[in-house]
């Protein structure tokens, strides 16, 4: 999706809950789900990622949904962690397999 | 630490000064990519090589010449910028393939401030 405004969405999460940070698409035709975490000052860190044929997927402690009905996205992380703390992204191909563009991202600011 | 290393991480440079990013991957990926980040924004796609061959130029000023001299290493020239341009540049790298099944694997970025 394209970025708009100067703030970042953001979570806020008390540690040990679980967060949820969403993500919705506008192209049916995407086939190819990855969620990124990006920490200050680093670049964007694979997570997690998910195939259309596909409604859901778990890693250690993260857990992605697709709900390709209503076209929306969603990143699960269990029991969340200070260390968790960063900007999330989903992303995907977009025009082209090669053409993998970010959403606007959610920052999630764990609560100690 | 990351399997893709950026040099310089950090770069100030005058509006007249000629300056290359670099960017280094051993895992033997086939597909190089440049993306631009401002400050609390995603990142945006510049350029693709696959195979060491230019296959996307997402209308990125000429100011900014992309070099992919073997399937390891990938530059960014840059001349004659504008204080606009000053952002975050990440090199990514990934396998290529006919399906999108293959995740980008990052650096930590170059942070360019042009003055």
């Amino acid at each position: 999706g394209e970025s708009v405004g100067l703030h970042l969405p953001t979570l806020s999460v008390q540690e040990g809950d679980n967060s949820i940070i969403n993500c919705a698409y506008s192209n049916s035709a995407s086939d190819y789900f990855i969620w990124y975490k990006q920490e200050s000052g680093k670049g964007p860190q694979f997570i997690i990622d998910i195939r259309s044929n596909m409604d859901k997927r778990q890693g250690q402690r993260v857990t992605v949904l697709l709900n390709k009905t209503v076209k929306h996205l969603s990143l699960q992380i269990a029991a969340t962690q200070p260390g968790d703390s960063a900007v999330y992204f989903c992303a995907g191909p977009s025009g082209g397999y090669q053409k993998v563009t970010f959403g606007t991202g959610t920052k999630l600011q764990v609560i100690p | 630490d990351t399997e893709v290393t950026q040099t310089p991480k950090h770069l100030v440079m005058g509006m007249t000064n000629k300056k290359s990013l670099k960017c280094e991957q051993h895992m033997g990926h086939r597909a190089m990519y440049w993306y631009k980040q401002k400050a609390k924004k995603p990142p945006e796609l510049m350029f693709v090589y696959s195979y060491e061959k230019l296959s996307i130029n997402e209308s990125v000023p000429s100011r900014f010449s992309p070099e992919c001299p073997n399937s390891s290493l990938l530059n960014l020239h840059l001349h004659a910028l504008q204080p606009e341009d000053s952002a975050l540049y990440l090199c990514a790298s990934s396998h290529p393939g006919r399906e999108p099944n293959s995740p980008l694997h990052f650096g930590n970025g170059t942070r360019l401030t042009v003055t």
